[in-house]
């Protein structure tokens, strides 16, 4: 089976600190992992994913993940937040070649980011 | 170019009634996939659909059923609607291959649906 926790709930940060939401995985051979943002009422949309290659992947918005397989996690980061990057974000992960790319989810973690 | 379109937005069934939802893929992208959001949850994987096949199923009741058109929309049915199947359904097209290659998988802004 495959899986992804992210252990927080909700993450806070001050507008122009760096931020980190965590994600870590569970899968039985090498994962692909992705990571979306939801703003509120709306779909999920595509930030970076990491598939293989460079352990730092660099992805929209300034936002950058960095896979590390010894800790099976999935890191998601930014240099320096902004009030507008304050959203819901969904780590995922699937692993080929099993399925056609069916996504699993973990429950969200709700990013704030004050002035 | 456009994206993965979604119809309707909102709708609102009563328990016991039946509901369908639309879904365009992104032009070029043979794979669609459904998945549930339940409000303070991650999407939930219901189907997935390549060159209008099943490909996929999610751990649904068989009240759910979809289908995959030959230029590539698809449309989720619910038959005995209960309250529990208040959610957001969002619907997904990647330009999959034969086989699970990484590609990546584009949303659209999804249907909600309030059963009462």
């Amino acid at each position: 089976a495959q899986s992804v926790a992210q252990p927080e709930d909700q993450v806070n940060v001050a507008e122009g600190n760096p931020l980190t939401v965590k994600c870590t995985y569970s899968v039985s051979g090498n994962p692909y992992l992705f990571w979306y943002v939801q703003y509120p009422n709306r779909g999920l949309q595509f930030l970076l994913k990491y598939i293989t290659g460079d352990n730092l992947v660099k992805g929209s918005y300034g936002f950058e993940a960095e896979f590390n397989k010894s800790q099976t996690s999935f890191h998601l980061k930014k240099r320096s937040a902004l009030v507008s990057d304050s959203a819901l974000y969904f780590c995922a992960v699937t692993v080929p070649p099993s399925g056609y790319s069916t996504l699993n989810f973990g429950k969200g973690t709700l990013l704030l980011v004050s002035p | 170019d456009a994206g993965v379109t979604q119809s309707p937005t909102h709708l609102i069934k009563t328990r016991g009634q039946h509901v369908t939802l639309r879904c365009s893929p992104i032009s070029g992208h043979k794979s669609v996939s459904w998945y549930q959001q339940v409000l303070g949850q991650g999407p939930q994987f219901i189907f997935q659909y390549y060159e209008k096949e099943e490909r996929g199923r999610g751990n649904f009741p068989d009240r759910f059923s979809a289908r995959q058109f030959p230029n590539y929309s698809s449309e989720l049915n619910v038959n005995a609607l209960l309250l529990g199947d208040s959610a957001l359904y969002l619907c997904a097209s990647s330009p999959q291959g034969a086989r699970n290659s990484g590609n990546t998988i584009y949303f659209g802004e999804g249907s909600w649906l309030t059963v009462v």
